[in-house]
């Protein structure tokens, strides 16, 4: 069964960083991409980032790219996002969420989520 | 960056009701385009993908149409645990976006 485990977040001071993670069981980890995707309270569903299964190819959506980096560590079948110079708009549950192969029709979907971890960024 | 807009907002419908949700892209995603539902205090689940092919562990009531730019999902008879939010996503290349969502509520 896939399980995704997120950590990491809390509350956070204006420009400030914070560095999630996810740890991942249930399925061959270095085989699949991995991706973050937000949700601000009572708001919707924000993408943020994704990596390949290699953690060679990374993508960032515009509000976050130079601020938030992606990374892997597939002998630790964990993913994390740093996340830096953080503002009150950053405020959010962030899920880790399984990508399907890349070669499959649901390609860039997100087949498996983890439970989130909230990030507030206040002063 | 394609824009996702879903209609209505708000669906008030009784248990036994069809349920009709729209999704209109900006822009062709051709096919490539997925359905979540959302209850409170969970994280989303992968309904729908390619526009029409159900993810594991949906009933046959869950389906999904349209290409282009117009999609369509329809449940055909309203289950209790069927009222939630449903956000559609294009996953034709990065960055993916999503719509705004349709909450189902009981009426």
């Amino acid at each position: 069964e896939v399980e995704l485990l997120e950590s990491g977040g809390g509350l956070v001071q204006p420009g400030g960083s914070l560095r999630l993670s996810c740890a991942a069981s249930g399925f061959t980890f270095s085989s699949y991409g991995m991706s973050w995707v937000r949700q601000a309270p009572g708001k919707g569903l924000e993408w943020v980032s994704a990596i390949s299964n290699t953690g060679v190819d990374t993508f960032y959506a515009d509000s976050v790219k130079g601020r938030f980096t992606i990374s892997r560590d597939n002998s630790r079948n964990s993913l994390y996002l740093q996340m830096s110079r953080l503002g009150a708009e950053d405020t959010a549950v962030y899920y880790c969420a399984k990508l399907p192969p890349p070669s499959a029709n649901s390609g860039r979907t997100f087949e498996y989520w983890g439970q989130g971890t909230l990030v507030t960024v206040s002063s | 960056e394609i824009v996702l807009t879903q209609s209505p907002a708000t669906l008030s419908l009784s248990p036994g009701e069809g349920a009709t949700l729209s999704c209109r892209a900006s822009q062709s995603v051709s096919s490539s385009l997925a359905w979540y539902q959302q209850k409170p205090g969970q994280a989303p689940r992968l309904l729908i993908y390619a526009a029409s092919y159900r993810a594991t562990g949906f009933p046959a009531r869950f389906s999904g149409s349209g290409s282009g730019t117009d999609f369509t999902l329809t449940i055909s008879s309203l289950e209790p645990e069927d009222f939630a939010v449903y956000y559609c996503q294009h996953h034709t290349s990065w960055p993916v976006t999503f719509g705004g969502g349709t909450k189902v509520e009981i009426k």
